[in-house]
């Protein structure tokens, strides 16, 4: 079982809706970070949380460190906003970084 | 302010050869780490350094290795290359050791060199 989950690997939703893609881990972490990574490759980080919640123009990320779980929401979905959405943290024991497997967004116009 | 700029963008190379891949950080910034992503495992950490010393390492073997120059430019050497070892390597850099494992929000990532071994 990976380390840390998410969830749905795949979304394909309609411009405007309201996305939330969800991250689960099993380890003691002290932080989480939210990443976009475009087709080519290029990772964009969007957010680095250890509680509560972040906002930035349309995205939201939120944290819950007890439940071990954190969401990003995108308000107003638009086309541009496809990509691949990806979360990570270091793990508590040894200060790796661990990485989802990743959702891949597809918002169609 | 230029960005992180890793090269080559794209190599071929054949089994049991050798492969170095450069990354040069952002202006100022003194942390660079590097990632391998595949298909099937994803996102990797490879490993972390920070003002010439590695800081942080993966769970990969010691065919993969990596140096950090004085002007923060680093390089990644991967010896005796398998199969497995095709798959975007990334790197990105931050103005700070990582507290994070690496990874802060101020971190900028390079495009990736895209490495197939045939």
């Amino acid at each position: 079982k990976n380390e840390v989950e998410q969830s749905p690997q795949n979304l394909t939703a309609q411009e405007g809706e309201f996305i939330t893609i969800n991250c689960s881990y099993s380890v003691g972490i002290s932080a989480l970070h939210w990443l976009q990574q475009h087709p080519g490759g290029g990772i964009v980080s969007l957010f680095m949380l250890s509680s509560g919640k972040k906002k930035h123009g349309r995205l939201i990320a939120t944290i819950n460190i007890q439940e071990k779980h954190s969401s990003l929401h995108i308000t107003a979905s638009h086309p541009r906003d496809s990509a691949v959405y990806i979360c990570a943290a270091p793990r508590g024991r040894d200060d790796k970084i661990i990485f989802g497997k990743g959702t891949r967004l597809h918002i169609l116009p | 302010k230029a960005g992180v700029t890793q090269t080559p963008r794209y190599l071929i190379k054949t089994r049991g050869q050798q492969v170095t891949l450069s990354c040069s950080p952002i202006s100022g910034h003194r942390s660079v780490s590097w990632y391998q992503q595949t298909p099937g495992q994803g996102l990797q950490f490879l490993f972390e350094y920070f003002s010439e010393t590695q800081r942080n390492k993966g769970n990969f073997p010691g065919r993969f290795s990596g140096r950090q120059f004085s002007n923060s430019r680093s390089e990644m050497n991967v010896s005796t290359l398998e199969l497995g070892d095709s798959a975007l390597y990334l790197c990105a850099s931050s103005t700070k050791q990582g507290l994070y494992g690496g990874l802060e929000t101020e971190a900028f990532f390079g495009q990736g060199t895209r490495l197939t071994v045939v």
